[in-house]
């Protein structure tokens, strides 16, 4: 399957703790991308990195991407109950294929 | 930034009867656009991917004949679902991409998604 596999699939944590959530694939991609969705609403870009890039920040985000082991992870750092949703890789190759989401929940 | 908007946001429709849904790329030519589907609870699944003046390319299980769409220009594509069911009930999300050159730069563009539910 192109789908990417996200663990894990649900995460809750206090609010100022890190939440990390990873996505393994197994096909060749051009970019991944992680996207934040609040529930029953659209989806929100968050990043973008390059299949050559190794790591990327943005604000209180942190991914990484090892092409070697096929496998991404997307760091939230002093998690705020505001970053309560779902988060999903998604893989671009020809196409852009989502994994399967954490949903994370931040407690107050 | 590029903008892709959805119309309707919410739909609700009896089983039987068809529905259209449009998605426009506000500032942007897109050649290309896709068409996901998400139910509750789950991931976004391709259903197709449409290019601009021809026949959409159907992800392995959707059904072409349930599931019409038209990219009849750079800024529109439109998905029609027919005689709709309870079971096709979902979030439907389209994207918009401006080029395929280049994949590694490019990104998709997402509209607002259109909730159907169908009675």
């Amino acid at each position: 399957s192109q789908q990417g596999e996200e663990d894990p699939q649900a995460l809750s944590i206090q609010e100022g703790e890190n939440a990390t959530m990873n996505c393994s694939y197994k096909t060749s991609i051009n970019n991944l991308q992680w996207y934040r969705q609040n529930s029953g609403r659209g989806l929100v870009h968050l990043i973008l990195i390059r299949s050559n890039e190794r790591e990327k920040h943005s604000g209180r985000l942190r991914v990484t991407l090892d092409t070697s082991k096929k496998s991404s992870s997307l760091l939230i750092t002093a998690s705020r109950a505001a970053d309560t949703a779902s988060y999903f890789c998604a893989l671009q190759g020809g196409k852009l294929i989502f994994g399967q989401g954490t949903e994370l929940s931040v407690k107050p | 930034g590029a903008v892709v908007s959805q119309h309707p946001s919410r739909v609700i429709c009896k089983s039987g009867t068809s529905v259209k849904i449009e998605c426009r790329s506000l500032d942007f030519q897109a050649t290309t656009m896709f068409w996901y589907r998400q139910f509750p609870k789950q991931s976004l699944m391709l259903m197709a991917t449409s290019n601009e003046g021809s026949k959409a390319t159907y992800e392995q299980g959707v059904e072409k004949d349930k599931f019409l769409i038209n990219h009849a220009s750079l800024t529109l594509s439109t998905l029609t679902v027919t005689s709709a069911h309870p079971e096709d009930s979902s979030f439907y999300i389209c994207s918009a991409r401006v080029s395929e050159k280049n994949l590694i730069y490019n990104e998709q563009f997402f509209g607002p998604g259109t909730r159907l539910t169908v009675l």
